[in-house]
């Protein structure tokens, strides 16, 4: 059973529009997610992360909505460039406990033309 | 300069023959990960290493031992590869707690023939 699931494994915008990517969760225990954007052929980074006690976490174009009743999130990217075209993987773990280990969902792949 | 780094990035061996993945990190975390990753089935954690000979499994172990004699290296072992580790393999490196940033390494592509 994933305890981390994104929705898409693919998802294609044109470049202006917003993208909007889906992950849901099982664990009511997960109180921190981040996301990781990931180019070919490199590993993943750290894009922007967000802790249950908040709703809302914005970065420049990127954003994630949480909602915590629903165990679901979303990273919306704003004004979506050909730049972004990457992986991009939900996840989640148990902020501020020992150990560091993440739950990772499945990746979805971001394509956006131009 | 904060940074993973993985040796070879490109393997082939054949089954049944030995493999070592190598992995550095230069930021003195205490953490270290190996993970596999495959088309449709994102990041698998093999083992996830606390501190110098403080090792745990992760979720696939199974095939895999580590090694971890000094912080700043941790080594992935397949005694008697088989097909299907065919994977690309990343090492990531973060500070002992939940919440902390996961760096990762650009991955060591295996092919197991």
């Amino acid at each position: 059973q994933q305890q981390v699931r994104q929705s898409s494994q693919s998802l294609t915008v044109w470049e202006g529009e917003t993208a909007i990517l889906n992950c849901s969760y099982e664990n009511s225990a997960f109180d921190y997610f981040p996301w990781y954007q990931q180019f070919p052929g490199e590993g993943p980074a750290l894009l922007i992360a967000i802790r249950s006690v908040s709703d809302k976490k914005e970065d420049g174009r990127f954003t994630i909505f949480f909602n915590k009743r629903e165990k679901n999130l979303s990273l919306h990217i704003k004004d979506s460039q050909p730049g972004d075209s990457a992986t991009y993987f939900c996840a989640a773990s148990l902020y501020g406990s020992s150990g560091n280990k993440l739950i990772f969902g499945i990746g979805t792949l971001l394509s956006v033309k131009p | 300069d904060m940074k993973v780094t993985q040796m070879p990035r490109y393997l082939i061996k054949r089954m049944g023959e030995n493999v070592l993945l190598e992995c550095g990190q230069d930021m003195s975390h205490e953490t270290m990960y190996w993970y596999r990753q495959d088309p449709g089935l994102g990041l698998q954690l093999i083992y996830i290493s606390y501190d110098v000979d403080s090792n745990s499994e992760g979720d696939i172990p199974k095939g895999y031992r580590v090694s971890r004699k000094k912080r700043e290296h941790f080594s992935l072992i397949l005694d008697s590869a088989k097909t299907n580790q065919t994977s690309v393999y990343f090492c990531a490196s973060s500070r002992d707690w939940g919440g902390a940033e996961q760096f990762f390494g650009p991955g060591t592509r295996l092919t197991v023939l």
